[in-house]
């Protein structure tokens, strides 16, 4: 299985800071590459897919770059509504498998 | 609106057996992949099984393979996990997941349900 490497697990950042998350793939998934944001209590929010597309609906501070192995999330300028915890999903070969995630918590 | 209901979670002794139903509404459920996902808190969630619109076509996880049968009934808008066989390291919550149309990322998760393998 590809396996799927988040940094950090945790973030402590204040609001209006710029935020990267890294997620690292074991080999390379190309563009095939999700990222979900996850509430307690809640699903999980499908931001972006194929690494850099914008899912309807989701506000333009997040964004994803990167291809191959290496990827980030990037929040612009990070909003209450934010502090969660991101996972990234690779669906390059099945089992896809996910990241362990990145808890986004207050400074 | 899409909705995704899943059921038949409890607490199960190791080699027992649980069936879990999800119940689908919303969408021309045979149009789509299904897929079944466990997360235990603290860990990222882990494909279990994924199943074709119209059922011809599944997969598993190594770890539930020869254990797990993934299956659909589209009359009902019903998907199924028969999980038999269950061991300590199947606990977790597992979510009834919709695969986008296009793309093999998921775009709705139903709310899960419980499963407990314990003594």
């Amino acid at each position: 299985d590809i396996q799927m490497t988040q940094s950090p697990s945790t973030l402590s950042a204040s609001v209006g800071d710029r935020v990267t998350i890294t997620c690292r793939a074991s080999q390379s998934i190309d563009y095939k590459l999700a990222w979900y944001q996850r509430k307690p209590g809640k699903a999980p929010n499908l931001l972006i897919y194929d690494a850099s597309n914008l899912e309807t609906g989701v506000t333009s501070r997040f964004s994803g770059s990167g291809f191959g192995t290496e990827f980030t999330l990037t929040i612009s300028s990070l909003q209450p509504d934010d502090f969660a915890t991101y996972y990234c999903q690779q669906y390059y070969t099945y089992p896809w498998t996910f990241g362990h995630g990145t808890k986004v918590d207050t400074k | 609106e899409v909705q995704l209901v899943e059921s038949g979670g409890g607490l199960v002794q190791p080699g027992g057996s649980l069936r879990l139903s999800c119940a689908a509404s919303g969408f021309t459920f045979s149009n789509y992949w299904m897929h079944w996902v466990r997360q235990v808190p603290g860990k990222g969630p882990v494909c279990v099984s994924r199943i074709s619109g119209d059922g011809s076509s599944t997969n598993y996880a190594g770890s539930v393979k020869g254990r797990c049968t993934i299956s659909r009934d589209n009359a009902k808008n019903t998907l199924y996990l028969q999980m038999n066989s269950l061991r300590v390291e199947d606990t977790g919550v597992y979510y009834c997941v919709r695969r986008h149309q296009v793309g093999g990322f998921f775009d709705d998760w139903g709310q899960g349900t419980l499963v407990t393998v314990s003594s």
